[in-house]
């Protein structure tokens, strides 16, 4: 099975700040990662996928790169409204498996 | 517009059973596969089930053996089965569409908006 790693688990920031979230894969899973925000109470959101392709609608300081065992989610200026719960998947192969979130808070 | 729509969660003891369902609307459902997937309480998402528009199934190793995936086509409707339930199985249960048409494994961007099962006595 692929695990993925998600890190930081938290994450203080504040309103215009940049910031970047990883995921780290056991193994190569070329570029099916995709990248979700959740709201509490909500169903999560897809803000990523095929690693680097930005969902529409998504804003553009919403950015991924990344390919194989390495990805990055950056988030260039953070607007009031992006402080929320982030989560990577990999769908390269059975079980999928997400990230372990990162919760970005307020500092 | 697609629309997924749960139903069936609520309390249900240890060792018993419950089934959930999730139908759907806004697309060719027979063409895409479709996954259940878990969020317990204060905790992260976890893939539990898929389902292959052709009918092929995959299980998370906590639930093998205990929870069936199903699809009834001419209803547009998704089902999970889950017999003997666990304390640990209580979680809010989302169906979630894949992206892809006829792909055995996609990510998700449709979800609905989850069902929640309590396994408690």
């Amino acid at each position: 099975d692929i695990q993925m790693t998600q890190s930081p688990s938290s994450l203080s920031a504040s309103v215009g700040d940049r910031v970047t979230i990883t995921c780290r894969a056991s193994q190569g899973i070329r570029n099916d990662l995709a990248w979700y925000q959740q709201k509490p109470g909500k169903a999560p959101k897809r803000l990523m996928y095929a690693a680097s392709s930005l969902q529409s609608g998504v804003p553009s300081r919403f950015s991924g790169s990344g390919s194989g065992t390495e990805f990055t989610l950056t988030i260039s200026s953070l607007q009031p409204e992006d402080f929320a719960t982030y989560y990577c998947l990999q769908h390269n192969s059975y079980p999928c498996t997400f990230g372990q979130g990162t919760k970005l808070e307020m500092k | 517009e697609v629309q997924l729509l749960e139903s069936g969660g609520g309390l249900v003891q240890p060792g018993g059973s419950l089934r959930v369902s999730c139908a759907t609307t806004g697309f060719t459902f027979s063409s895409y596969g479709m996954s259940w997937v878990r969020q317990a309480p204060g905790k992260g998402l976890e893939w539990v089930s898929s389902i292959s528009g052709s009918g092929s199934t995959y299980y998370a190793d906590p639930v093998k053996g205990r929870f069936t995936i199903s699809r009834d086509n001419s209803r547009n409707t998704l089902y999970l089965q889950m017999n003997s339930l666990r304390a640990e199985d209580t979680a809010v249960y989302y169906c979630a569409k894949g992206t892809i048409e006829m792909a055995t494994i996609t990510d998700y961007l449709w979800w609905g908006q989850g069902t929640l099962v309590t396994v408690s006595s």
